[in-house]
């Protein structure tokens, strides 16, 4: 099975503040990858997928991007933090079209001050 | 597009007893329901998951079932333990490498 990797673990910015998480995968080659937001104690927000470099689907208009710039690479962007972009990010990969199943990251916990 | 509701939202049990949780999917072709255990401050970890093709899947204390004609599935724990204490997330999807649809959580509580 596929190991997701995420970094950093925790983040303290400030409003106003750029941001740029980063989720990397191991194990499996051209996987589909998934950006999830999850506010405390709250179910999982799908924000971002992709099913290849360079291409990202957005789920829902916000103060956030993302990029995969190589196969295995998945990027969560910001150009100006807002309060509530607070939460826990979870990165998320899937192997492709054959198979269902996600793996989750260990998730970085945001807080926007 | 596909929505899963997910029943309780908390549940509190006595060590040793079972707990149930339900989940109902809306999209007749949904066809893999995966559930997962979130520790706090953890990421999601998959613990069972059940097709389409199979009406019960079981693994040690854990079962889930799927009713395809009604469009439910449920995830049993047998024998609780205090390390089941977790929040707990259903999930849909309708076709390998498409999105999961996920139901908004059980909060489970073991009671020593």
């Amino acid at each position: 099975s596929q190991t997701i990797h995420q970094w950093p673990a925790t983040l303290v910015q400030p409003v106003g503040s750029p941001l740029s998480l980063e989720c990397t995968v191991e194990g499996t080659s051209n996987p589909n990858l998934y950006w999830y937001r999850q506010a405390a104690g709250r179910g999982l927000q799908l924000l971002f997928y992709s099913v290849g470099i360079g291409q990202i689907s957005s789920e829902v208009p916000q103060n956030l991007s993302a990029s995969r710039p190589q196969d295995r690479q998945f990027i969560l962007s910001s150009k100006k933090l807002l309060l509530s972009d607070s939460g826990f990010y979870l990165c998320a990969g899937q192997d492709g079209f054959s198979t269902d199943t996600q793996y989750f990251g260990p998730g970085t916990r945001l807080t926007v001050l | 597009g596909e929505n899963v509701e997910q029943h309780p939202s908390t549940l509190s049990v006595q060590e040793g007893d079972s707990a149930v949780i339900k989940c109902t999917y809306s999209d007749s072709a949904s066809n893999y329901f995966p559930w997962y255990k979130q520790e706090l401050g953890k990421g999601p970890q998959l613990i069972i998951d059940i097709r389409s093709n199979v009406g019960e899947k079981k693994d040690q204390r854990i079962a889930v079932t799927l009713n395809k004609t009604a469009k439910h599935f449920s995830l049993h724990i047998t024998e609780t333990q205090p390390e089941d204490s977790a929040v707990y997330f259903c999930a849909a999807s309708k076709k390998p490498g498409y999105k999961l649809s996920f139901g908004a959580g059980t909060t489970v509580t073991v009671r020593a």
